[in-house]
């Protein structure tokens, strides 16, 4: 069965903190994706991670991808409250080239002043 | 910007009633989706559509669950008998056909089945 983990899933921390998020995940992929989710709101696009080593960032947020340990992390740097959300991964499969992501359960994230 | 609108964002029903929301994608995308969404969780697919073809279809999705993209622009997504259980938020993406088949999703339609 295929399975994206994330963790941890609720993490409050307080401002000006440092921490990473971890998506684990049990199926060979080389792309995945996190998204970000406010309250009562939809799924925004935050980085597509397309190859092994692949880093990007943007602001405080930091993401990385090892597809040999199908792991991929989200740093955050120094954190303010306007971070605060429901951060998701999700993973694209190639299923006889019908391209499906399966999604992780997300990591509700607390900032704290 | 015309990004990924969904319509309604709300709807209450009563057990039994059958409701139909509607999609529309950003207009380049040839590609269309449905998640369903409960509290605390990650989306879970429904189904897709490549151009107005539904390429696939959630193993888990009821017989009362349909989904049609006429000409390959909008979409609506029907529920007949709404149960209970059916009570999500139902999120409809869009994206390119091609590398790096990112998606867009629209703002949601928030379903409670009373």
């Amino acid at each position: 069965e295929l399975k994206v983990e994330q963790n941890p899933l609720f993490l409050s921390m307080q401002e000006g903190k440092n921490y990473t998020i971890y998506c684990n995940y049990s199926t060979t992929s080389d792309r995945l994706y996190w998204y970000r989710q406010d309250p009562g709101k939809s799924l925004e696009s935050l980085f597509v991670l397309l190859s092994n080593g692949a880093v990007k960032q943007e602001g405080r947020l930091m993401a990385s991808l090892d597809t040999k340990a199908r792991l991929s992390t989200l740093h955050i740097t120094a954190a303010v409250h306007d971070l605060s959300a429901t951060y998701f991964c999700a993973v694209d499969i190639d299923a006889d080239s019908n391209y499906q992501l399966i999604w992780g359960a997300g990591t509700k994230l607390i900032i704290k002043p | 910007d015309t990004g990924v609108s969904q319509n309604p964002r709300h709807k209450i029903t009563k057990r039994g009633q059958n409701v139909t929301f509607r999609c529309d994608p950003i207009s380049e995308h040839n590609r269309l989706y449905w998640y369903r969404q409960t509290l605390g969780q990650g989306p879970e697919f429904l189904t897709y559509f490549q151009n107005e073809a539904q390429l696939e279809k959630s193993r888990l999705l009821s017989d009362r669950f349909s989904a049609e993209r006429p000409k390959g622009s909008f979409s609506t997504l029907e529920i007949q008998r709404t149960e209970q259980g059916d009570s999500a938020m139902y999120l409809c993406a869009s994206s390119f056909w091609g590398f790096p088949y990112e998606q867009y999703f629209g703002p949601g339609t928030r379903l409670t089945v009373t």
